[in-house]
């Protein structure tokens, strides 16, 4: 069946360092590619989503394309902030069926350091 | 900014108890969705419902769980007898329409149980 898989926390940085958190999938079709974000004792934000291949979703300063060839949607973000520290989800609502389910990977932790 | 509402935010009990949850999603939304998420994974979708009726509940543990959502506006989860496996984050989602969409779906702040 449809899955993703994410790169396994925690991951540590410092202020101002580069950020890639990767994310792959299985699924049948061309499934929406979603990043959704949770703080602490919080629910799941969006952060950005792709619709179709080649796509590059974008939204306060991360971004992610929709790469087909590799089935993969790697966020990526220039220069974190302390207030990015947070767990951060990949999803896919698959192609198949008419109802828009979420598939979730098991989530990154990113802990930001000053 | 229109939010979906949940209650309450955290719920203690104990095994063989039964526990409700209530949902509220944003105005106007069709499709409502509840995901369980256990400490360190990924929410998991237990049902979805579009409008009153329920179109998935594949993962929904009927022995125990149910969930409805009678005039298709806010909806309440169950669970009876409650099991020390049932702790986890209950999370309701919502969606403008849901079929074949494949919308963003808004979340709320989901209601942490604890069962001892």
């Amino acid at each position: 069946g449809d899955s993703v898989t994410q790169m396994e926390g925690p991951v540590t940085l410092s202020e101002e360092a580069f950020l890639t958190i990767n994310c792959t999938y299985t699924a049948t079709g061309y499934p929406s590619l979603f990043w959704y974000v949770q703080y602490p004792g919080e629910g799941l934000q969006l952060l950005l989503k792709a619709t179709k291949a080649d796509d590059k979703g974008s939204n306060k300063g991360f971004e992610a394309t929709y790469r087909k060839e590799t089935t993969s949607f790697h966020l990526e973000k220039g220069s974190v902030q302390v207030s990015d520290s947070a767990v951060y989800f990949c999803a896919l609502a698959p192609s198949a069926g008419g109802y828009n389910k979420l598939i979730f990977g098991a989530g990154t932790r990113l802990a930001v350091h000053p | 900014e229109a939010e979906v509402a949940q209650s309450p935010r955290y719920k203690i009990t104990e095994k063989s108890q039964a526990v409700a949850f209530w949902c509220d999603p944003i105005s106007g939304h069709a499709t409502l969705y509840w995901y369980r998420q256990i400490l360190g994974q990924g929410p998991e979708l237990l049902v979805q419902f579009q409008d009153e009726s329920v179109v998935d509940d594949s993962q929904l543990p009927k022995d125990r769980f149910s969930a409805e959502r009678l005039k298709g506006v806010d909806s309440t989860l169950k669970i009876q007898p409650a099991e020390l496996g049932d702790s986890a984050m209950y999370l309701c989602a919502s969606s403008p329409l849901g079929q074949g969409a494949r919308e963003t779906q808004y979340f709320g702040p989901g209601t942490r149980l604890l069962v001892l």
